[in-house]
């Protein structure tokens, strides 16, 4: 089955700055590719998402990449912001289910 | 107007107990999902649902139990609570099983369980 693989497990970076996330999965098969973040106590929600037939995608800040041939795919934050500080689940869905992976703290200091 | 809602959003028990969190989704969506998240954070589906019909049972122990009277409603029954059971459950939804038609799974707001 699929099995995915998230690093950095924690990030800090300073307000401005960029934070790049990444994330590598095993099923050759999968095809979409979301991205989840989960506000400390709420619940996870998608904030962008992109699928096999695509290489990149952006909307405002963050952006993601996938290179399908070495299997792997990143989220990029531009210009971060302390309301950006949350955990970032990768996921991807393969033939049978979505796979998530262990998440990213991902803390921004002002 | 709340699109998966589950309750209790906090439930604080005894080992041995018996406990049930219930969830709803007004979005017309036909699969809804179980998954829990421990204190790592990370994020495990137990359970999923398409139309009523189970359709992924993840090593669960069988104390756990879901129930899907109609394609909007999942609850989760556990018997016999245990130390370990103690996580955040989170009911979740999508159009399609793990939303193959528009991609995007919905979750409620999550249900904190704690056994003492």
């Amino acid at each position: 089955g699929e099995n995915v693989e998230q690093h950095p497990s924690t990030l800090s970076v300073q307000e401005g700055d960029s934070a790049v996330i990444k994330c590598t999965y095993s099923d050759s098969a999968s095809n979409y590719f979301p991205w989840y973040k989960q506000e400390l106590g709420k619940r996870p929600q998608l904030i962008i998402d992109i699928r096999s037939n695509v290489g990149e995608k952006k909307d405002q800040r963050i952006a993601v990449t996938l290179n399908k041939t070495a299997k792997h795919f990143s989220l990029h934050i531009t210009e971060t912001q302390p309301e950006d500080s949350a955990v970032y689940f990768c996921a991807a869905r393969g033939t049978d289910k979505l796979v998530f992976g262990a998440g990213t703290i991902l803390r921004v200091k002002s | 107007d709340t699109a998966v809602s589950q309750t209790p959003k906090y439930l604080v028990t005894q080992m041995g107990n018996d406990k049930s969190i219930k969830c709803e989704q007004n979005l017309g969506h036909d699969t809804m999902y179980w998954y829990k998240q421990d204190s790592k954070k990370f994020l495990k589906i137990m359970f999923s649902y398409n139309n009523k019909e189970l359709i992924i049972n993840e090593t669960v122990p069988n104390r756990f139990s879901p129930k899907s009277p109609d394609k909007a409603h999942l609850n989760l029954h556990i018997n016999s609570l245990e130390l370990g059971d103690s996580a955040v459950y989170f009911c979740a939804s999508s159009q399609g099983l793990y939303g193959t038609a528009t991609g995007e799974l919905f979750f409620g707001e999550g249900s904190r369980l704690t056994v003492l």
